[in-house]
């Protein structure tokens, strides 16, 4: 079983609609989860940073952590163009400080105007 | 807003041969690290580095790879002898003290020929 599973899509949607990202992994010991947004050849972007469960709301954007079922999303509303790219869920246990980051194999997001 | 630089942005080597990839964190982080993506794979984990030393390393980071801090402010990655299959992307990153934040460079494409 992967560490972290991630839907790779490719997801279409229009523009305005509301997009759900997820992912689900198996290590019980991930404490600090993270989305990033990449686009083509080039380096993750950190999107938002939540520790342990719970919602984190960011302007358009909503991370939601479910522990209990090893479950993490990301929501978009109001989606735009420019919000097409691949979004990458990771995880770290942090049981020291710079704990390594396990991430998922990312979600194409293709956002249509 | 600070940045993580790296350069070169690409490289092309012939196997066998060596090859130093650099990169320049934000310039208060503590933690610093090494991942790469090979086309169309997940963000993999190499290796941290805190306080002049490995703090951590992944199965991939064996004896052909070694990192340094030659100075303030460069944090370096070196491939002792290229093989084809270390063709990839290897991104930079670095984080903060007290947080598993980490911030990624726009990243060097390795190409071995």
């Amino acid at each position: 079983q992967k560490e972290v599973e991630q839907d790779p899509g490719p997801l279409s949607v229009p523009e305005g609609a509301i997009v759900s990202l997820n992912c689900t992994y198996s290590n019980s010991a991930f404490q600090y989860f993270m989305w990033y947004r990449q686009y083509s050849r080039k380096g993750p972007e950190l999107l938002m940073y939540t520790y342990s469960s719970g919602n984190k709301e960011d302007g358009r954007f909503t991370a939601q952590v479910d522990k209990s079922s090893k479950y993490i999303s990301l929501f978009i509303r109001d989606s735009q163009p420019s919000d097409s790219a691949t979004y990458l869920c990771a995880m770290s246990t942090g049981e020291t400080s710079g704990s390594r980051l396990t991430f998922g194999e990312g979600t194409q997001l293709t956002v249509n105007p | 807003e600070p940045e993580v630089t790296q350069t070169p942005s690409h490289q092309v080597t012939q196997m066998g041969q060596e090859v130093i990839l650099r990169c320049v964190p934000i310039s208060n982080h503590l933690y610093f690290y090494w991942y790469r993506q090979i086309l169309g794979q997940k963000v993999e984990f190499l290796v941290s580095f805190y306080n002049n030393e490995i703090s951590e390393k992944s199965e991939i980071f064996d004896d052909q790879f070694s990192v340094e801090r030659p100075d303030g402010s460069n944090f370096t990655l070196k491939i002792r002898s290229t093989k084809l299959e270390d063709s990839a992307m290897y991104f930079c990153a670095s984080s903060p003290p007290n947080t598993d934040t980490q911030y990624f460079g726009p990243g060097t494409r390795l190409t071995v020929l």
